[in-house]
Protein backbone atom coordinates (compact mmCIF):
# COMPACT_ATOMS: atom_id res chain seq x y z
CA UNK A 1 0.00 0.00 0.00
CA UNK A 2 3.17 2.61 -0.68
CA UNK A 3 1.72 6.02 -1.70
CA UNK A 4 4.66 7.20 -3.87
CA UNK A 5 7.02 4.22 -5.21
CA UNK A 6 9.80 3.69 -7.79
CA UNK A 7 11.85 1.28 -9.25
CA UNK A 8 14.58 0.48 -9.84
CA UNK A 9 15.72 1.55 -5.61
CA UNK A 10 19.23 1.05 -7.25
CA UNK A 11 20.77 1.75 -10.82
CA UNK A 12 24.28 0.90 -12.07
CA UNK A 13 25.38 1.78 -15.32
CA UNK A 14 27.86 2.95 -17.94
CA UNK A 15 28.48 5.94 -19.23
CA UNK A 16 26.75 6.48 -22.95
CA UNK A 17 23.69 4.04 -21.70
CA UNK A 18 19.76 4.96 -21.59
CA UNK A 19 17.99 4.18 -18.57
CA UNK A 20 14.15 4.60 -17.03
CA UNK A 21 13.40 5.28 -13.60
CA UNK A 22 9.57 4.79 -12.79
CA UNK A 23 7.36 5.96 -10.73
CA UNK A 24 4.12 5.35 -9.19
CA UNK A 25 1.46 7.22 -6.65
CA UNK A 26 -1.79 5.75 -5.62
CA UNK A 27 -2.79 8.63 -3.73
CA UNK A 28 -5.19 10.21 -6.56
CA UNK A 29 -2.84 13.05 -6.52
CA UNK A 30 -3.15 15.50 -9.88
CA UNK A 31 0.86 16.62 -9.80
CA UNK A 32 3.83 14.97 -9.99
CA UNK A 33 7.53 15.69 -9.58
CA UNK A 34 10.45 14.88 -9.81
CA UNK A 35 13.34 15.84 -7.85
CA UNK A 36 17.51 15.50 -7.83
CA UNK A 37 19.60 15.21 -4.98
CA UNK A 38 23.54 15.36 -5.29
CA UNK A 39 26.33 14.11 -3.31
CA UNK A 40 26.14 16.84 -1.11
CA UNK A 41 22.31 16.26 -0.11
CA UNK A 42 21.39 19.10 -2.16
CA UNK A 43 17.98 19.01 -3.76
CA UNK A 44 16.54 20.70 -6.45
CA UNK A 45 13.39 20.20 -8.93
CA UNK A 46 13.69 19.39 -12.22
CA UNK A 47 10.09 18.29 -13.92
CA UNK A 48 6.40 18.22 -12.62
CA UNK A 49 3.38 17.12 -14.19
CA UNK A 50 -0.11 18.76 -13.57
CA UNK A 51 -2.56 15.96 -14.51
CA UNK A 52 -0.32 14.74 -17.65
CA UNK A 53 1.23 18.13 -18.95
CA UNK A 54 4.13 19.41 -17.97
CA UNK A 55 4.14 22.56 -16.19
CA UNK A 56 7.72 23.15 -14.71
CA UNK A 57 10.60 21.96 -16.70
CA UNK A 58 13.87 24.00 -14.72
CA UNK A 59 16.42 23.59 -17.69
CA UNK A 60 17.65 20.37 -17.18
CA UNK A 61 19.40 18.78 -20.08
CA UNK A 62 16.94 17.76 -22.91
CA UNK A 63 18.89 13.87 -22.65
CA UNK A 64 16.42 13.49 -19.73
CA UNK A 65 12.59 13.28 -20.98
CA UNK A 66 9.56 12.71 -18.20
CA UNK A 67 7.10 10.57 -19.86
CA UNK A 68 3.58 10.79 -17.85
CA UNK A 69 1.45 7.80 -19.23
CA UNK A 70 -1.70 8.57 -16.83
CA UNK A 71 -1.87 10.99 -13.86
CA UNK A 72 -0.41 8.09 -11.62
CA UNK A 73 2.75 7.73 -13.19
CA UNK A 74 5.52 9.67 -13.96
CA UNK A 75 8.59 8.16 -15.41
CA UNK A 76 11.91 9.46 -16.12
CA UNK A 77 14.08 8.48 -19.46
CA UNK A 78 17.41 9.76 -19.53
CA UNK A 79 19.58 9.23 -22.58
CA UNK A 80 23.33 9.01 -22.91
CA UNK A 81 23.94 8.67 -19.56
CA UNK A 82 27.03 10.98 -17.93
CA UNK A 83 29.20 10.49 -14.79
CA UNK A 84 27.45 13.86 -13.20
CA UNK A 85 24.25 12.24 -14.05
CA UNK A 86 24.81 10.59 -10.73
CA UNK A 87 22.66 11.18 -7.71
CA UNK A 88 19.82 10.44 -5.97
CA UNK A 89 16.31 11.28 -7.83
CA UNK A 90 13.27 11.15 -6.13
CA UNK A 91 9.58 11.32 -7.51
CA UNK A 92 6.71 12.95 -5.24
CA UNK A 93 3.43 14.21 -5.94
CA UNK A 94 0.39 16.12 -4.23
CA UNK A 95 -2.86 16.98 -4.22
CA UNK A 96 -2.61 20.80 -6.91
CA UNK A 97 -0.64 23.04 -4.91
CA UNK A 98 -0.57 21.00 -1.69
CA UNK A 99 1.69 19.08 0.25
CA UNK A 100 4.18 17.25 -1.36
CA UNK A 101 4.82 13.21 -0.37
CA UNK A 102 7.92 11.91 -1.60
CA UNK A 103 9.44 8.11 -3.11
CA UNK A 104 11.84 6.43 -1.57
CA UNK A 105 14.74 7.37 -4.09
CA UNK A 106 16.21 5.73 -6.86
CA UNK A 107 21.04 5.90 -6.36
CA UNK A 108 21.44 6.14 -9.69
CA UNK A 109 25.34 5.24 -10.31
CA UNK A 110 27.34 6.20 -13.52
CA UNK A 111 30.47 4.35 -14.35
CA UNK B 1 15.75 34.56 -6.45
CA UNK B 2 15.87 31.44 -4.53
CA UNK B 3 17.42 30.79 -1.75
CA UNK B 4 16.98 28.90 1.44
CA UNK B 5 20.10 28.77 3.86
CA UNK B 6 20.31 26.52 6.60
CA UNK B 7 23.19 25.46 9.17
CA UNK B 8 24.97 22.21 8.13
CA UNK B 9 25.74 20.82 11.44
CA UNK B 10 23.76 20.67 14.84
CA UNK B 11 25.27 18.27 17.36
CA UNK B 12 23.06 17.21 20.59
CA UNK B 13 23.04 15.35 23.46
CA UNK B 14 19.99 12.83 24.13
CA UNK B 15 17.27 14.46 25.76
CA UNK B 16 18.54 17.89 24.92
CA UNK B 17 16.44 20.73 22.99
CA UNK B 18 17.41 20.67 19.46
CA UNK B 19 16.79 23.59 17.46
CA UNK B 20 17.27 24.14 13.67
CA UNK B 21 17.43 27.07 11.92
CA UNK B 22 16.19 28.17 8.19
CA UNK B 23 15.94 31.56 6.44
CA UNK B 24 14.13 32.19 3.16
CA UNK B 25 13.73 34.47 0.29
CA UNK B 26 10.21 34.12 -1.08
CA UNK B 27 7.80 36.58 0.67
CA UNK B 28 5.12 34.54 -1.23
CA UNK B 29 5.26 31.23 0.06
CA UNK B 30 2.12 30.15 1.35
CA UNK B 31 3.47 26.89 3.26
CA UNK B 32 6.93 25.85 4.36
CA UNK B 33 7.81 22.74 5.48
CA UNK B 34 10.06 20.54 7.28
CA UNK B 35 11.11 17.11 5.85
CA UNK B 36 13.12 14.24 7.41
CA UNK B 37 15.85 12.29 5.78
CA UNK B 38 17.15 9.39 7.64
CA UNK B 39 20.60 7.78 5.85
CA UNK B 40 19.66 5.90 2.48
CA UNK B 41 16.13 6.70 2.91
CA UNK B 42 13.67 8.80 1.21
CA UNK B 43 12.03 11.98 2.52
CA UNK B 44 9.39 12.30 5.52
CA UNK B 45 7.08 15.03 5.88
CA UNK B 46 7.38 16.05 9.08
CA UNK B 47 5.19 19.31 9.20
CA UNK B 48 3.71 22.35 7.84
CA UNK B 49 2.80 25.83 8.74
CA UNK B 50 0.75 28.02 6.83
CA UNK B 51 2.39 31.58 6.40
CA UNK B 52 -0.43 33.26 8.33
CA UNK B 53 0.25 30.97 11.25
CA UNK B 54 3.36 32.12 13.87
CA UNK B 55 3.57 28.90 15.84
CA UNK B 56 2.61 25.39 14.94
CA UNK B 57 3.39 22.96 17.90
CA UNK B 58 2.95 18.75 17.14
CA UNK B 59 3.92 16.69 19.75
CA UNK B 60 7.74 17.00 20.08
CA UNK B 61 8.21 19.64 17.41
CA UNK B 62 7.37 23.26 17.36
CA UNK B 63 7.72 25.61 14.03
CA UNK B 64 8.45 28.99 14.56
CA UNK B 65 8.06 31.49 11.90
CA UNK B 66 8.55 35.29 11.87
CA UNK B 67 7.31 36.92 8.49
CA UNK B 68 9.11 39.45 8.91
CA UNK B 69 12.66 38.59 9.23
CA UNK B 70 11.70 35.48 6.96
CA UNK B 71 13.04 33.10 9.76
CA UNK B 72 11.63 29.43 10.16
CA UNK B 73 12.56 27.15 13.04
CA UNK B 74 12.24 23.80 14.25
CA UNK B 75 12.53 23.14 17.74
CA UNK B 76 12.56 19.04 18.76
CA UNK B 77 12.24 18.13 22.70
CA UNK B 78 13.68 15.56 24.20
CA UNK B 79 15.68 14.95 21.35
CA UNK B 80 16.32 10.64 20.85
CA UNK B 81 19.23 9.02 18.88
CA UNK B 82 16.55 8.59 16.48
CA UNK B 83 16.09 11.95 15.54
CA UNK B 84 19.79 11.57 13.92
CA UNK B 85 18.61 12.70 10.15
CA UNK B 86 19.68 15.45 7.76
CA UNK B 87 16.61 17.89 8.01
CA UNK B 88 15.63 19.77 5.24
CA UNK B 89 13.06 23.38 4.99
CA UNK B 90 11.66 24.14 2.07
CA UNK B 91 9.01 27.18 0.60
CA UNK B 92 6.68 26.91 -1.91
CA UNK B 93 7.98 29.19 -4.48
CA UNK B 94 6.24 30.10 -8.28
CA UNK B 95 2.58 29.38 -9.67
CA UNK B 96 3.46 26.38 -10.39
CA UNK B 97 4.29 25.57 -6.79
CA UNK B 98 7.64 24.04 -6.62
CA UNK B 99 9.44 23.17 -3.38
CA UNK B 100 12.27 25.25 -3.27
CA UNK B 101 14.74 23.30 -0.12
CA UNK B 102 17.40 24.23 1.68
CA UNK B 103 20.84 23.13 2.11
CA UNK B 104 20.19 20.52 5.00
CA UNK B 105 21.26 20.46 8.59
CA UNK B 106 22.85 16.69 10.00
CA UNK B 107 21.50 16.47 13.21
CA UNK B 108 23.48 14.27 15.62
CA UNK B 109 22.26 12.92 18.68
CA UNK B 110 25.12 11.34 21.21
CA UNK B 111 23.75 9.34 24.28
Amino acid sequence: DTAVSQTPKYLVTQMGNDKSIKCEQNLGHDTMYWYKQDSKKFLKIMFSYNNKELIINETVPNRFSPKSPDKAHLNLHINSLELGDSAVYFCASSPQGDTQYFGPGTRLTVL
Amino acid sequence: GEDVEQSLFLSVREGDSSVINCTYTDSSSTYLYWYKQEPGAGLQLLTYIFSNMDMKQDQRLTVLLNKKDKHLSLRIADTQTGDSAIYFCAEISGGFQKLVFGTGTRLLVSP
